[in-house]
Protein backbone atom coordinates (compact mmCIF):
# COMPACT_ATOMS: atom_id res chain seq x y z
CA UNK A 1 0.00 0.00 0.00
CA UNK A 2 1.28 3.18 -0.63
CA UNK A 3 2.17 5.51 2.46
CA UNK A 4 3.89 8.37 3.86
CA UNK A 5 5.95 8.51 7.12
CA UNK A 6 7.19 11.16 8.89
CA UNK A 7 8.74 9.90 11.87
CA UNK A 8 9.11 12.80 14.55
CA UNK A 9 6.24 13.83 15.92
CA UNK A 10 7.94 17.39 16.87
CA UNK A 11 11.18 19.00 16.34
CA UNK A 12 12.74 21.60 18.10
CA UNK A 13 16.10 23.52 17.43
CA UNK A 14 17.48 26.32 18.04
CA UNK A 15 18.06 29.64 15.34
CA UNK A 16 20.42 29.35 12.99
CA UNK A 17 20.67 26.05 13.32
CA UNK A 18 20.22 22.94 10.68
CA UNK A 19 17.06 21.44 10.63
CA UNK A 20 16.47 17.95 8.48
CA UNK A 21 12.36 16.93 8.34
CA UNK A 22 12.32 13.21 7.58
CA UNK A 23 9.93 11.89 5.08
CA UNK A 24 9.72 8.42 3.83
CA UNK A 25 7.57 7.10 1.41
CA UNK A 26 6.48 3.53 -0.36
CA UNK A 27 5.08 3.72 -4.23
CA UNK A 28 5.15 1.30 -6.59
CA UNK A 29 6.06 3.79 -9.59
CA UNK A 30 7.89 7.03 -9.84
CA UNK A 31 6.94 9.24 -7.06
CA UNK A 32 5.38 12.70 -7.25
CA UNK A 33 6.26 14.25 -3.22
CA UNK A 34 5.11 17.40 -1.71
CA UNK A 35 6.01 19.24 1.21
CA UNK A 36 3.09 20.88 2.79
CA UNK A 37 3.46 23.80 5.31
CA UNK A 38 0.71 25.17 8.27
CA UNK A 39 1.53 28.31 10.24
CA UNK A 40 -0.33 29.09 13.43
CA UNK A 41 -3.63 30.64 12.93
CA UNK A 42 -2.91 30.27 8.64
CA UNK A 43 -4.33 27.58 5.66
CA UNK A 44 -2.47 25.00 5.18
CA UNK A 45 -0.39 25.75 1.67
CA UNK A 46 2.46 24.07 -0.36
CA UNK A 47 6.06 24.64 0.41
CA UNK A 48 7.49 22.71 -2.39
CA UNK A 49 7.42 19.89 -4.64
CA UNK A 50 9.94 17.85 -6.12
CA UNK A 51 9.25 18.04 -9.29
CA UNK A 52 10.10 21.50 -9.98
CA UNK A 53 13.90 21.30 -7.87
CA UNK A 54 12.83 24.83 -6.45
CA UNK A 55 14.56 26.17 -3.03
CA UNK A 56 11.54 28.07 -1.37
CA UNK A 57 11.97 30.20 2.38
CA UNK A 58 15.52 28.84 2.07
CA UNK A 59 14.12 25.14 2.22
CA UNK A 60 15.40 22.17 -0.14
CA UNK A 61 14.11 18.50 -0.61
CA UNK A 62 15.50 15.97 -2.69
CA UNK A 63 14.02 13.08 -3.94
CA UNK A 64 15.90 9.92 -2.76
CA UNK A 65 14.47 6.97 -4.79
CA UNK A 66 17.23 4.39 -3.02
CA UNK A 67 16.57 5.01 -0.16
CA UNK A 68 12.49 6.07 -1.10
CA UNK A 69 12.95 9.73 1.32
CA UNK A 70 11.98 12.94 0.83
CA UNK A 71 13.84 14.72 3.41
CA UNK A 72 12.90 18.69 3.60
CA UNK A 73 16.39 20.60 4.82
CA UNK A 74 17.36 24.12 5.70
CA UNK A 75 20.73 25.05 6.69
CA UNK A 76 20.07 27.83 9.06
CA UNK A 77 16.54 27.59 10.93
CA UNK A 78 14.50 31.08 11.80
CA UNK A 79 11.87 31.32 14.27
CA UNK A 80 9.18 32.00 11.35
CA UNK A 81 9.55 28.70 10.38
CA UNK A 82 8.22 27.53 13.29
CA UNK A 83 5.16 25.24 12.02
CA UNK A 84 3.22 22.33 11.35
CA UNK A 85 5.17 20.60 7.90
CA UNK A 86 3.54 17.86 5.81
CA UNK A 87 4.62 15.55 3.43
CA UNK A 88 2.47 14.40 0.42
CA UNK A 89 2.77 11.60 -2.13
CA UNK A 90 0.26 12.22 -5.01
CA UNK A 91 -1.67 9.05 -5.94
CA UNK A 92 -3.66 9.54 -8.87
CA UNK A 93 -6.05 12.22 -8.36
CA UNK A 94 -5.54 12.16 -4.38
CA UNK A 95 -2.83 13.29 -1.86
CA UNK A 96 -1.50 10.96 0.84
CA UNK A 97 -0.04 12.42 3.99
CA UNK A 98 2.44 12.05 6.47
CA UNK A 99 1.40 12.57 9.93
CA UNK A 100 2.78 15.29 9.95
CA UNK A 101 6.16 17.14 12.04
CA UNK A 102 5.76 20.09 13.89
CA UNK A 103 8.86 22.48 13.87
CA UNK A 104 10.05 24.83 16.90
CA UNK A 105 12.54 26.95 16.19
CA UNK A 106 13.93 28.34 19.75
CA UNK A 107 15.13 31.97 20.27
CA UNK B 1 -6.84 34.18 1.44
CA UNK B 2 -9.50 33.78 -0.47
CA UNK B 3 -10.34 31.49 -3.13
CA UNK B 4 -11.63 28.74 -0.87
CA UNK B 5 -13.82 29.38 1.73
CA UNK B 6 -15.28 27.30 4.41
CA UNK B 7 -18.28 28.23 7.00
CA UNK B 8 -19.10 27.83 10.06
CA UNK B 9 -15.63 28.30 11.58
CA UNK B 10 -16.59 26.49 14.40
CA UNK B 11 -19.90 24.06 14.98
CA UNK B 12 -21.29 22.16 17.95
CA UNK B 13 -23.45 19.05 17.46
CA UNK B 14 -25.05 16.99 19.50
CA UNK B 15 -25.00 13.23 19.76
CA UNK B 16 -27.25 12.05 16.96
CA UNK B 17 -27.37 14.91 15.17
CA UNK B 18 -26.22 15.27 10.82
CA UNK B 19 -24.53 18.22 10.14
CA UNK B 20 -23.66 19.82 6.91
CA UNK B 21 -20.12 21.40 6.28
CA UNK B 22 -20.03 23.59 3.70
CA UNK B 23 -16.98 24.17 0.98
CA UNK B 24 -17.52 26.76 -1.66
CA UNK B 25 -14.12 27.88 -4.28
CA UNK B 26 -14.23 30.22 -6.76
CA UNK B 27 -10.86 28.68 -8.63
CA UNK B 28 -12.52 27.46 -11.29
CA UNK B 29 -10.92 24.00 -10.10
CA UNK B 30 -12.51 20.27 -11.23
CA UNK B 31 -11.39 18.54 -8.24
CA UNK B 32 -12.30 19.19 -4.91
CA UNK B 33 -11.34 17.14 -1.54
CA UNK B 34 -12.42 16.85 2.18
CA UNK B 35 -9.78 16.12 5.05
CA UNK B 36 -10.32 15.15 8.49
CA UNK B 37 -7.35 16.31 10.46
CA UNK B 38 -6.59 14.98 13.94
CA UNK B 39 -3.64 15.19 15.95
CA UNK B 40 -0.22 12.87 15.55
CA UNK B 41 -2.39 11.16 12.39
CA UNK B 42 -2.14 14.26 9.66
CA UNK B 43 -4.84 14.55 7.16
CA UNK B 44 -6.88 12.00 5.92
CA UNK B 45 -9.05 11.79 2.64
CA UNK B 46 -12.70 11.43 3.59
CA UNK B 47 -14.36 12.06 -0.18
CA UNK B 48 -12.89 13.59 -3.31
CA UNK B 49 -14.70 14.89 -6.35
CA UNK B 50 -12.82 15.68 -9.79
CA UNK B 51 -15.67 16.39 -11.52
CA UNK B 52 -19.50 17.46 -11.39
CA UNK B 53 -21.95 14.99 -10.24
CA UNK B 54 -19.08 12.41 -9.74
CA UNK B 55 -17.39 11.86 -6.35
CA UNK B 56 -15.63 9.11 -4.69
CA UNK B 57 -15.04 7.49 -1.32
CA UNK B 58 -11.35 8.50 0.47
CA UNK B 59 -9.57 6.55 3.59
CA UNK B 60 -12.24 7.39 5.81
CA UNK B 61 -15.72 7.81 4.27
CA UNK B 62 -17.63 5.90 6.56
CA UNK B 63 -20.26 7.93 8.35
CA UNK B 64 -20.22 10.91 6.38
CA UNK B 65 -21.96 12.01 2.51
CA UNK B 66 -20.89 14.40 0.30
CA UNK B 67 -22.95 15.93 -2.96
CA UNK B 68 -21.01 17.78 -5.67
CA UNK B 69 -24.35 19.25 -7.76
CA UNK B 70 -22.48 22.73 -8.73
CA UNK B 71 -18.49 23.26 -9.69
CA UNK B 72 -18.05 25.57 -6.97
CA UNK B 73 -19.43 23.91 -4.33
CA UNK B 74 -18.96 20.48 -2.59
CA UNK B 75 -20.29 20.23 0.70
CA UNK B 76 -19.74 17.97 3.73
CA UNK B 77 -22.33 15.94 5.73
CA UNK B 78 -21.54 14.49 8.93
CA UNK B 79 -24.16 11.83 9.96
CA UNK B 80 -25.08 10.32 13.18
CA UNK B 81 -23.13 7.25 12.13
CA UNK B 82 -19.85 8.44 12.50
CA UNK B 83 -18.32 6.91 15.64
CA UNK B 84 -16.01 9.93 16.35
CA UNK B 85 -17.00 12.87 15.01
CA UNK B 86 -15.04 15.71 16.58
CA UNK B 87 -12.19 16.91 14.60
CA UNK B 88 -10.76 19.66 12.05
CA UNK B 89 -12.31 19.36 8.69
CA UNK B 90 -10.33 20.78 5.61
CA UNK B 91 -11.79 20.98 1.93
CA UNK B 92 -9.21 21.74 -0.44
CA UNK B 93 -9.42 22.36 -4.52
CA UNK B 94 -6.80 21.73 -7.31
CA UNK B 95 -7.22 21.76 -11.26
CA UNK B 96 -7.25 18.90 -12.66
CA UNK B 97 -5.04 19.20 -16.17
CA UNK B 98 -1.40 21.01 -16.03
CA UNK B 99 1.89 19.69 -14.83
CA UNK B 100 1.30 20.95 -11.10
CA UNK B 101 -2.01 20.21 -9.81
CA UNK B 102 -1.44 22.33 -6.24
CA UNK B 103 -4.02 21.31 -3.70
CA UNK B 104 -5.10 24.45 -2.24
CA UNK B 105 -6.79 24.55 1.05
CA UNK B 106 -9.59 26.42 2.82
CA UNK B 107 -9.42 27.62 6.52
CA UNK B 108 -11.29 24.84 7.86
CA UNK B 109 -14.13 23.75 10.59
CA UNK B 110 -13.97 22.37 13.86
CA UNK B 111 -16.21 20.18 14.90
CA UNK B 112 -17.22 19.34 18.30
CA UNK B 113 -19.80 16.84 19.54
CA UNK B 114 -21.59 17.97 22.76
Amino acid sequence: AQRVTQPEKLLSVFKGAPVELKCNYSYSGSPELFWYVQYSRQRLQLLLRHISRESIKGFTADLNKGETSFHLKKPFAQEEDSAMYYCALRQGGKLIFGQGTELSVKP
Amino acid sequence: DGGITQSPKYLFRKEGQNVTLSCEQNLNHDAMYWYRQDPGQGLRLIYYSQIVNDFQKGDIAEGYSVSREKKESFPLTVTSAQKNPTAFYLCASSPTSGRYNEQFFGPGTRLTVL
